[in-house]
């Protein structure tokens, strides 16, 4: 089945770039997310990219897609304490209606 | 700005027993999912559920399980006859379109 894998955890200092990576398996993905999630909340949409694209910004965030090597990133340009959380990239197979997660990254973000 | 609700935050029950988890979802959608997340693992499908079926389920998606929308607009998941391995947080998702999924804040199931 559809592998989606990511770093455990990352800690930045306030105020640098944090990059948070994700490899997935599948090859016919459509769409690739980008969720976050706070401590005892759900899971938030940040952003998505569809497969056709190779890069898409939405202010301080900017999804990188490497199709070829099937490598998914998301910078968090000037990183603040509120942006400690953990961060799950998901994605879409062409066939089904199931998104993928991975592991999730865990972001520490050193004031 | 709208967002999917779910109820209880929060269910303690003992091995055994029926419990019902409840999604309210934005308004007009029309695709319906529920994820699992076991304690330190990832979140896993369950279940979509589109026109009034189920579209897709998981093999975790057993016979102990099923969905309804019983008045046409609360989504819920019922779990049968609950296990310890059932303790998870429990999410449900709703999109307005296929490949949108939004999610709720969850249900964490505790089974005793």
């Amino acid at each position: 089945g559809e592998d989606v894998e990511q770093s455990l955890f990352l800690s930045v200092r306030e105020g640098d770039s944090s990059v948070i990576n994700c490899t997935y398996t599948d090859s016919s993905s459509t769409y690739l997310y980008w969720y976050k999630q706070e401590p005892g909340a759900g899971l938030q949409l940040l952003t998505y990219i569809f497969s056709n694209m190779d890069m898409k910004q939405d202010q301080r965030l900017t999804v990188l897609l490497n199709k070829k090597d099937k490598h998914l990133s998301l910078r968090i340009a000037d990183t603040q304490t509120g942006d400690s959380a953990i961060y799950f990239c998901a994605e879409a197979p062409q066939s089904g209606n199931q998104f993928y997660f991975g592991t999730g990254t865990s972001l520490t973000v050193i004031p | 700005e709208p967002e999917v609700t779910q109820t209880p935050s929060h269910q303690v029950t003992q091995m055994g027993q029926e419990v019902i988890l409840r999604c309210v979802p934005i308004s007009n959608h029309l695709y319906f999912y529920w994820y699992r997340q076991i304690l330190g693992q990832k979140v896993e499908f369950l279940v979509s559920f589109y026109n009034n079926e189920i579209s897709e389920k998981s093999e975790i998606f057993d016979d102990q399980f099923s969905v309804e929308r019983p008045d046409g607009s609360n989504f819920t998941l019922k779990i049968r006859s609950t296990k310890l391995e059932d303790s998870a947080m429990y999410f449900c998702a709703t999109g307005g379109r296929r490949n949108e999924q939004f999610f709720g804040p969850g249900t964490r199931l505790t089974v005793l």
